[in-house]
């Protein structure tokens, strides 16, 4: 079965520093990649997705992937965190094509220092 | 044009009773899925739905249930509840294809005590 892995439930960074939200696939076929953030009591917003073009996907809000086959990952980056990037952010992944299945991982819930 | 949109936005039910959660798509969209959001856990996807019939389920029992209108707006229907059915219930909506990205509602916040 298809399916990611959020490494790191919870993320702290202090704002202006990197951030980098771990994710690993398992998919016997190319997947399509995606991440979503999610804000307090809001539903889903699509941050960026991967479907088989360039591997470094560029996203809303400054956040961008980049599509590793060799090692099974597709990590959200960026640059300088901002107070507003704290929120709960998703991996997920379609792999059966003609039904758009998203399979998501468990969440990282990203808090911004400051 | 409008987002997708959720109601009601909360719910308070007891357990055995039954729930309907409706759900509206974005304008130009054909496909409706819903997910379950249990406390802390990532979206499980309940069932798909692509022009009133339905197109997937996921591992959830028939006590739920899904329909879809020609205005490709969509129910999720519980019935006897059960606590462990206490969650967000997410509805997305997309044009037909794989590639299209799903977009989601707000999400309808349902409390079975």
């Amino acid at each position: 079965a298809q399916s990611v892995t959020q490494l790191g439930s919870h993320v702290s960074v202090s704002e202006g520093a990197l951030v980098l939200l771990r994710c690993n696939y398992s998919s016997s076929v190319p997947p399509y990649l995606f991440w979503y953030v999610q804000y307090p009591n809001q539903g889903l917003q699509l941050l960026l997705k991967y479907t088989s073009a360039a591997t470094l996907v560029k996203g809303i809000n400054g956040f961008e992937a980049e599509f590793k086959k060799s090692e099974t990952s597709f990590h959200l980056t960026k640059p300088s965190a901002h107070m507003s990037d704290a929120a709960e952010y998703f991996c997920a992944v379609i792999t059966n094509f003609g039904n758009e299945k998203l399979t998501f991982g468990t969440g990282t819930r990203l808090t911004i220092i400051p | 044009e409008t987002g997708v949109t959720q109601s009601p936005t909360h719910l308070i039910k007891t357990r055995g009773q039954q729930v309907t959660l409706r759900c509206s798509s974005q304008s130009g969209h054909n496909t409706v899925s819903w997910y379950q959001q249990a406390l802390g856990q990532g979206p499980q996807f309940i069932f798909q739905y692509y022009r009133e019939e339905e197109n997937g389920r996921g591992n959830f029992p028939p006590r739920f249930s899904g329909l879809q209108f020609p205005n490709y707006s969509s129910e999720l229907n519980v019935n006897a509840l059960e606590l462990d059915d206490s969650a967000l219930y997410l509805c997305a909506s997309s044009s037909s294809g794989t590639q299209e990205t799903q977009y989601f509602g707000p999400g309808t916040r349902l409390l079975v005590l």
